[in-house]
C-alpha cells in the first residue's frame, strides 16, 4: 500500500526557513516524478514544484522560485522541500504527492499534509 | 502557463441530483486531464484520469468526458458522501507543471 507522510510543519518568522520532508513506503520511489502542492487556508490547491525521478529536472510556480528547493533521496525514499525567505502568504498545507505516468501525468496518492504558518 | 478554469464554482442540489461541473483548459491538452475530490481537512483523491478513466475504487456515478479543452466532470445520482470541493488538474505538460482549477464546491440542499 502506497504512504505518503510529511513532517517539518511549524509556525516560522517571515524570512525565517523551514525543510519539509515527506517519507514514502509501499512502492518504488525511485521510478515516481514527485511533486509538493500547497493549499492556503481556505483557498485551491497550488502545485509548488515537481522532481524528476532522478532529480535531474525541478520546476517550481513563479512565486516560490529562488526561494524553495526540492530535492529527494532515492536511497532513503525521501522527498524534501526546502523553503527560504519565507513570507505570509506561504501559510499552507503543504502535500506532497506522488506522479504518475502513462495517460499524462497526474497525482494519484497523497499525503496528509503539514502545515506552514508564517507569522510573527 | 496553462490556465485551468472551472464552472460553477459553488453548486448546490439534493441528493439523487446530476450534478455536471465544467473545467475548460486555455490550450488544447487532448484528453490528459485528472479531476480530484477533497472533503474538509483530507487530502485530495483521485477520481478520474485521461478525461474519462475510473480511478480503482471509485463508485460508478462518477464520470468524466471531454477532450481539447473543455472537460466535464458528471455525478449521476448525487449521494450525502459527495458534499466536497472537486478540482480539475490538467495532466499534459512536459515537463510537468500541472496546475490546477480553481475547484467546484458542491454542497448537498
Amino acid at each position: 500500500e502506497v504512504h505518503l507522510v510529511e513532517s517539518g510543519g511549524s509556525l516560522v518568522q517571515p524570512g525565517g526557513s523551514l525543510r519539509l520532508s515527506c517519507a514514502a513506503s509501499g512502492f518504488t520511489f525511485s521510478r515516481y516524478w514527485m511533486s509538493w502542492v500547497r493549499q492556503a487556508p481556505g483557498k485551491g490547491l497550488q502545485w509548488v514544484a515537481n522532481i524528476k525521478q532522478d532529480g535531474s529536472e525541478r520546476y517550481y510556480v513563479d512565486s516560490v522560485k529562488g526561494r524553495f528547493t526540492v530535492s529527494r533521496d532515492n536511497t532513503q525514499n525521501s522527498l524534501y522541500l526546502q523553503m527560504n525567505s519565507l513570507r505570509a502568504e506561504d501559510t499552507a498545507v503543504y502535500y506532497c504527492a506522488r506522479i504518475e505516468e502513462g495517460s499524462g501525468y497526474y497525482r494519484d496518492f497523497w499525503g496528509q499534509g503539514t502545515l506552514v504558518t508564517v507569522s510573527s | 502557463d496553462m490556465q485551468m478554469t472551472q464552472s460553477p464554482s459553488f453548486v448546490s442540489a439534493s441528493v439523487g441530483d446530476r450534478v455536471t461541473i465544467t473545467c475548460r483548459a486555455s490550450q488544447d491538452i487532448s484528453r490528459w486531464l485528472a479531476w480530484f475530490q477533497q472533503k474538509p481537512g483530507k487530502a485530495p483523491k483521485l477520481l478520474i484520469y485521461a478525461a474519462s478513466s475510473l480511478q480503482s475504487g471509485v463508485p460508478s456515478r462518477f464520470s468524466g468526458s471531454g477532450s481539447g479543452t473543455d472537460f466535464s466532470l458528471t455525478i449521476s445520482s448525487l449521494q450525502p458522501e459527495d458534499s466536497a470541493t472537486y478540482y480539475c488538474q490538467q495532466a499534459n505538460s512536459s515537463p510537468p507543471g500541472l496546475s490546477f482549477g480553481g475547484g467546484t464546491k458542491v454542497e448537498i440542499k
